[in-house]
């Protein structure tokens, strides 16, 4: 079964800062989606930034991108000018190529020091 | 991106009554839907797949007669939970969309007195 690892439960960051979120997954595909999903209070889940596996460039959004290490099976998100509305729960998610049903990591809470 | 609404947004209730919550897509053809479960500072927990005119598949150690799914459009599914307790108390979202973009609905809160 795929699993997704978010090793940092909480992080901080100051404005305009770069801040880095980690995660790592486990799967015996080799064709997959990953995705970071951003939570604000509200719980709404938002899109942030989606990656295909078989594609090598990293995914870039505005400010955000990852960096995708396949063989290591990682999938960090890089967040660049850190913003005030950027504090909100981050949750890296997988999903098989063949289906729709994701996967959630744990999550990890950011919090924006202005 | 599709819109999907959810109702309730936030519902209270007393213990042993059953509490029934909408998922609807607006401007996409949800043929698949998904029931999630989160509690406070916690991740998403996948509770059960629906499946526009058939049965609901629960994820392992979800109670299918406590959790009742109905999805009788594509744009209806239906969570039902039935005589609710404390412990039910959580954040119930759903979602559908594609293999490469998923649409949530806003959830729900659920408080069992």
């Amino acid at each position: 079964a795929q699993t997704v690892t978010q090793s940092q439960p909480e992080m901080s960051v100051q404005e305009a800062e770069t801040v880095t979120l980690s995660c790592t997954y486990d799967t015996s595909e080799s064709d997959y989606y990953l995705f970071w999903y951003k939570q604000p209070p509200s719980r709404q889940m938002i899109l942030v930034i989606r990656q295909e596996a078989y594609k090598q460039q990293n995914a870039t959004e505005n400010r955000f991108s990852v960096n995708f290490q396949k063989a290591a099976k990682s999938f960090s998100l890089k967040i660049s000018d850190s913003q005030l509305g950027d504090a909100a729960m981050y949750f890296c998610a997988y999903r098989e190529t063949s289906g729709s049903r994701l996967t959630f990591g744990e999550g990890t809470q950011l919090t924006v020091n202005p | 991106g599709a819109v999907v609404s959810q109702h309730p947004s936030r519902v209270i209730c007393k213990s042993g009554t059953s509490v029934k919550i909408e998922c609807r897509s607006l401007d996409f053809q949800a043929t698949t839907m998904f029931w999630y479960r989160q509690f406070p500072k916690q991740s998403l927990m996948l509770m059960a797949t629906s499946n526009e005119g058939s049965k609901a598949t629960y994820e392992q150690g979800v109670e299918k007669d406590k959790f009742l799914i109905n999805h009788a459009s594509l744009t209806l599914s239906t969570l039902t939970v039935t005589s609710a307790h404390p412990e039910d108390s959580s954040f119930y979202i759903c979602s559908t969309g594609t293999h490469n973009e998923q649409f949530f609905g806003p959830g729900t809160r659920l408080t069992v007195l």
